[in-house]
C-alpha cells in the first residue's frame, strides 16, 4: 500500500520563475494539504483540497495556487518565486471522513 | 492569535524517560497531534488526543488538559532512532481532520 507520493525530490529555481510540485495521497485518501516547512520550524499549513476545490487557506499569498484532479492528487503552483519560498513543500492526505493526515518525504525546494 | 510553544530543544540517555511538553492558544480545539520527523524526512504521525487524559501506544503516551491549553508527549525505554524532532499540531476547526497548526518542533538527542 503506497503511502504519499511527491515528485520531484529536489529543485533548483531562480528568482521569478514558477514551479510545479506533485503529490499523489494515500490509498483511500481523499483530501490533500500542502505545507511549507522552514529549516528548523515546523510546517505551515498553506491550502486544503478536497472535491477538486480549495477548501481551506491559510496566510499565503496569491502567488500560491493549486488544483486537485478527480484522482485525488494535487498540485501546488508557486510564481513569482522569491528567496524566501526555499523550504520543504510537504503533501499530506487524509480521508474527510476522519484520521490523521499523513505526510509524503516532501520537495526541497531552493531558489537563487 | 494561534500560538503553540514546545522547547526548541531536549537531551536525554538511552534507556531513560522523556516527556515533551506543548502549549497552545487556538481561536478553536478539535485534537491535537504528535508527529515524529527524522531529519530530512517526512513527519510520521504518533498520537492523537481530542479528550482529557492520557492515551497510550506502546513506548509512547500523550496526554491532553484542554482546560490548561496544554498536552504532554512521553517516550519511555528510549532508543538512539528516537533522536528526531517532535512536532506537535493543532488542529482548530470543528467539523473533521483540517488544518493542522504546528509548533516550531523539539530536536531531541539520545545518547548513549
Amino acid at each position: 500500500d503506497a503511502g504519499v507520493t511527491q515528485s520531484p525530490t529536489h529543485l533548483i529555481k531562480t528568482r521569478g520563475q514558477q514551479v510545479t510540485l506533485r503529490c499523489s495521497p494515500k490509498s483511500g485518501h481523499d483530501t490533500v494539504s500542502w505545507y511549507q516547512q522552514a529549516l528548523g520550524q515546523g510546517p505551515q499549513f498553506i491550502f486544503q483540497y478536497y472535491e477538486e476545490e480549495e477548501r481551506q487557506r491559510g496566510n499565503f499569498p496569491d502567488r500560491f495556487s493549486g488544483h486537485q484532479f478527480p484522482n485525488y492528487s494535487s498540485e501546488l503552483n508557486v510564481n513569482a518565486l522569491l528567496l524566501g519560498d526555499s523550504a520543504l513543500y510537504l503533501c499530506a492526505s487524509s480521508w474527510d471522513g476522519g484520521g490523521p493526515q499523513h505526510f509524503g518525504d516532501g520537495t526541497r525546494l531552493s531558489i537563487l | 492569535g494561534q500560538n503553540i510553544d514546545q522547547p526548541t530543544e531536549m537531551t536525554a540517555t538511552e534507556g531513560a524517560i522523556v516527556q515533551i511538553n506543548c502549549t497552545y492558544q487556538t481561536s478553536g480545539f478539535n485534537g491535537l497531534f504528535w508527529y515524529q520527523q527524522h531529519a530530512g524526512e517526512a513527519p510520521t504521525f504518533l498520537s492523537y488526543n481530542v479528550l482529557d487524559g492520557l492515551e497510550e501506544k506502546g513506548r509512547f503516551s500523550s496526554f491532553l488538559s484542554r482546560s490548561k491549553g496544554y498536552s504532554y508527549l512521553l517516550l519511555k525505554e528510549l532508543q538512539m532512532k528516537d533522536s528526531a524532532s517532535y512536532l506537535c499540531a493543532v488542529s482548530p476547526n470543528s467539523g473533521g481532520y483540517n488544518k493542522l497548526i504546528f509548533g516550531a518542533g523539539t530536536r531531541l538527542a539520545v545518547h548513549p
